[in-house]
């Protein structure tokens, strides 16, 4: 099973609203990652974490906060948004978070900041 | 500085019409070269990873195949379900950041 799953699926928060997107992995992987993705544009790096420890943040705005409370959750927290930030935002893990490894991809979650 | 290019941007096919597309790279130490497909709204879902040139993986309609400065995603007999948009990727610049290719939007027409 290399299922990765994501609530909620689509969400419409203002500017000023806080708000939680969730990821969840059963495939035993240690490392998960954030990505964001614009229409038409490919997926972009956001975070990532290796056993639970933050191990890459690609100069996010600090109103994106992610959480990994466990090996199989991961969190984006949000808070003040921006229109901009308006996109899929996509979760996916790996096996351990070496190169070399297929990372598997959650469904996404379609974000409308108005 | 390590790239990820994909060709054509977008291929329009008859149905049974076979094309390939194109995933060029320039990655110092490739460390696997990834194809995923993409459909609208949808995260992207795994179809092969290749690590050496020479590799060669198939599944159903599709064989990707890998060379020293690009990998190919050929698409034989393609079916209107094949229609999507196909990305490759490859770990760059160190560590496990993964670049994504700008994709090839395939449609398959009847």
């Amino acid at each position: 099973d290399t299922e990765v799953t994501q609530t909620p699926k689509h969400l419409v928060m203002g500017m000023t609203n806080k708000k939680s997107l969730k990821c969840e992995q059963h495939m035993g992987h240690r490392a998960m990652y954030w990505y964001k993705q614009k229409a038409k544009k490919p997926p972009e790096l956001m975070f990532v974490y290796s056993y639970e420890k933050l191990s890459i943040n690609e100069s996010v705005p600090s109103r994106f906060s992610p959480e990994c409370p466990n090996s199989s959750l991961l969190n984006l927290h949000l808070h003040a948004l921006q229109p901009e930030d308006s996109a899929l935002y996509l979760c996916a893990s790996s096996r351990s978070g070496q190169e070399q490894e297929t990372q598997y991809f959650g469904p996404g979650t379609r974000l409308l900041v108005l | 500085e390590d790239q990820v290019t994909q060709s054509p941007e977008a291929l329009r096919l008859q149905e049974g019409e076979s094309s390939s597309l194109n995933c060029s790279y320039t990655v110092s130490g490739l460390r696997g070269l990834f194809w995923y497909r993409q459909d609208p709204g949808k995260g992207p879902e795994f179809l092969f990873t290749l690590y050496s040139a020479g590799e060669e993986k198939e599944k159903e309609r599709l064989k990707a195949t890998l060379t020293k400065k690009e990998s190919f995603l050929h698409i034989t007999a393609p079916k209107p379900e094949d229609s999507a948009t196909y990305l490759c990727a490859a770990y760059t610049g160190g560590g496990n950041k993964l670049t994504f290719g700008t994709g090839t939007q395939l449609k398959v027409e009847l």
